[in-house]
C-alpha cells in the first residue's frame, strides 16, 4: 500500500509482481523526463528517460509511460526484485533545452519495498 | 568511465570551521552541479556550471562557494555554516543531454 504525508510515499510490493511508480509533474512546457534510483548511502543512479513526443519507452525491466494531458509519468517495472528497493525519483527538464546543461527539477520520490 | 567520485564520504565541521567537498569526473562532460539533499527528500539544485563557468546559482547562501579549476574537477567551499546545512551533497555531471551522473555524496554534518 501507499502512505503519505511526512513520510516517503511508500510501495510495498511482493518479489516476483510487478511495480508502479506514479509521478505528477508540474510544468506543462516541460520536453524531458527523468527516472532516477537512489539506494541507501548512495546518489541517485539513472534508469530510464522520456522526451515528451513519446508516450513510452522500454528498457531493461522498465517502462516509462508519460501522459501528458493530465502531466503524470509512470515507471513499471517487472518481475521485482530486492534489489529493486529504493527510493525512485521523477525529475522533469524544461523545454528549449540547449547545450550541455540540464536543470532537472525532481519530484518528492517513492520508497519501494520489495518482501521477499 | 561512468563515474562521479566525491571527496570525502563523511564530514563532520563546526560553525566556524572552512573545509571543502570535492568531485571529480573523468567522463568528459562539460556541466557540472552540486545538489544538496536533506533526509526523505529529493536533491535540490545549488550550482551548476556549464564550460567551467558559473550558470546557475540557486539563490544559496554566501557561505557556500563553489569553483571550477578545470572541467574535471568542482568544489565547494564551506565556511561557517549553520546546522541546518548537514545534508547529503550530491555532484552530477552532464554532456548534452538531462541525463547527469552523479556521485555518491558527502554527508555533511555541522555541530
Amino acid at each position: 500500500g501507499e502512505s503519505v504525508g511526512l513520510h516517503l510515499p511508500t510501495l510495498s510490493v511482493q518479489e516476483g509482481d510487478n511495480s508502479i511508480i506514479n509521478c505528477a509533474y508540474s510544468n506543462s512546457a516541460s520536453d524531458y523526463f527523468i527516472w532516477y534510483k537512489q539506494e541507501s548511502g548512495k546518489g541517485p543512479q539513472f534508469i530510464i528517460d522520456i522526451r515528451s513526443n513519446m508516450d513510452k519507452r522500454q528498457g531493461q525491466r522498465v517502462t516509462v509511460l508519460l501522459n501528458k494531458t493530465v502531466k503524470h509519468l509512470s515507471l513499471q517495472i517487472a518481475a521485482t526484485q530486492p534489489g529493486d528497493s529504493a527510493v525512485y525519483f521523477c525529475a522533469e527538464g524544461p523545454e528549449n533545452y540547449g547545450g550541455s546543461q540540464g536543470n532537472l527539477i525532481f519530484g518528492k520520490g517513492t520508497k519501494l519495498s520489495v518482501k521477499p | 568511465d561512468t563515474e562521479v567520485t566525491q571527496t570525502p564520504k563523511h564530514l563532520v565541521m563546526g560553525m566556524t570551521n572552512k573545509k571543502s567537498l570535492k568531485c571529480e569526473q573523468h567522463m568528459g562532460h562539460r556541466a557540472m552541479y552540486w545538489y544538496k539533499q536533506k533526509a526523505k527528500k529529493p536533491p535540490e539544485l545549488m550550482f551548476v556550471y556549464s564550460y567551467e563557468k558559473l550558470s546557475i546559482n540557486e539563490s544559496v547562501p554566501s557561505r557556500f562557494s563553489p569553483e571550477c579549476p578545470n572541467s574535471s574537477l568542482l568544489n565547494l567551499h564551506l565556511h561557517a555554516l549553520q546546522p541546518e546545512d548537514s545534508a547529503l551533497y550530491l555532484c552530477a555531471s552532464s554532456q548534452t543531454t538531462y541525463e547527469q551522473y552523479f556521485g555518491p555524496g558527502t554527508r555533511l554534518t555541522v555541530t
